[in-house]
């Protein structure tokens, strides 16, 4: 299985900051890179698949770039409604998976 | 507007059994294709399975194979979870998901809201 590593596991930030979250794969996926936002007692959200194609209705604070096995997860000016966990995810081979996640939080 | 919603979800004893549905509207099945996700309590996310309504090919990931069956009845435009030999391991709130596109790359771009499955005695 290929196995997703984001870091950090979690980030403290003040609003307007730039934030960057990395994933990356333990062997290529290619660019079959999808990052998810997903806020408390909520489904996630899909922010950018395919590495960098950001998601219809999803703010341009968001940006996603990468292929092979580094990716990045770019928030440019952190808003109080980004505060959420972050994932992941490869769909280069199955079984897809997962990164453990980044939590990010508001100072 | 594309609307997914599970369920199904409930207490279940180890070795029991368990049906999931997720019952999509705003596309079709069969023109489609559909993952369930679990989340365990506090936990990250984990692909289960997927189904593609076109060719009925279905995919497992390795814990759950021989034991969860996924199947969809386009007719009613529902994916079924058909969950077998349950597990403590398998608690988790269970969301189902639509592909973005049949086509790799793969992404899931439309997500209900999950239903809770317990295994415990």
């Amino acid at each position: 299985d290929i196995q997703m590593t984001q870091s950090p596991s979690s980030l403290s930030a003040s609003v307007g900051d730039r934030v960057t979250i990395t994933c990356r794969a333990s062997q290529s996926v290619r660019n079959s890179l999808n990052w998810y936002q997903q806020k408390p007692g909520k489904a996630p959200n899909l922010l950018v698949y395919v590495a960098s194609r950001l998601q219809s209705g999803v703010p341009s604070r968001f940006s996603g770039s990468g292929s092979g096995t580094d990716f990045t997860l770019t928030i440019t000016s952190l808003q109080p409604e980004d505060s959420a966990t972050y994932y992941c995810q490869q769909t280069n081979a199955n079984p897809w998976t997962f990164g453990q996640g980044t939590k990010v939080e508001i100072k | 507007e594309v609307q997914i919603m599970e369920s199904g979800g409930d207490l279940v004893q180890p070795g029991g059994s368990l049906r999931l549905s997720c019952a999509a509207s705003g596309f079709t099945l069969s023109n489609s294709a559909m993952g369930w996700v679990r989340q365990a309590p506090g936990k990250g996310l984990e692909w289960v399975s997927s189904i593609f309504g076109s060719s009925g090919s279905t995919y497992y990931t390795d814990s759950v194979k021989g034991r969860f069956t996924i199947s969809s009845d386009n007719s009613k435009n529902v994916v079924y979870l058909q969950m077998n030999s349950l597990r403590a391991e398998d608690t988790a709130l269970y969301y189902c998901a639509k592909y973005g596109s049949i086509m790799s790359p793969h992404y899931l771009d439309y997500w209900g809201q999950g239903t809770l499955v317990t295994v415990s005695s």
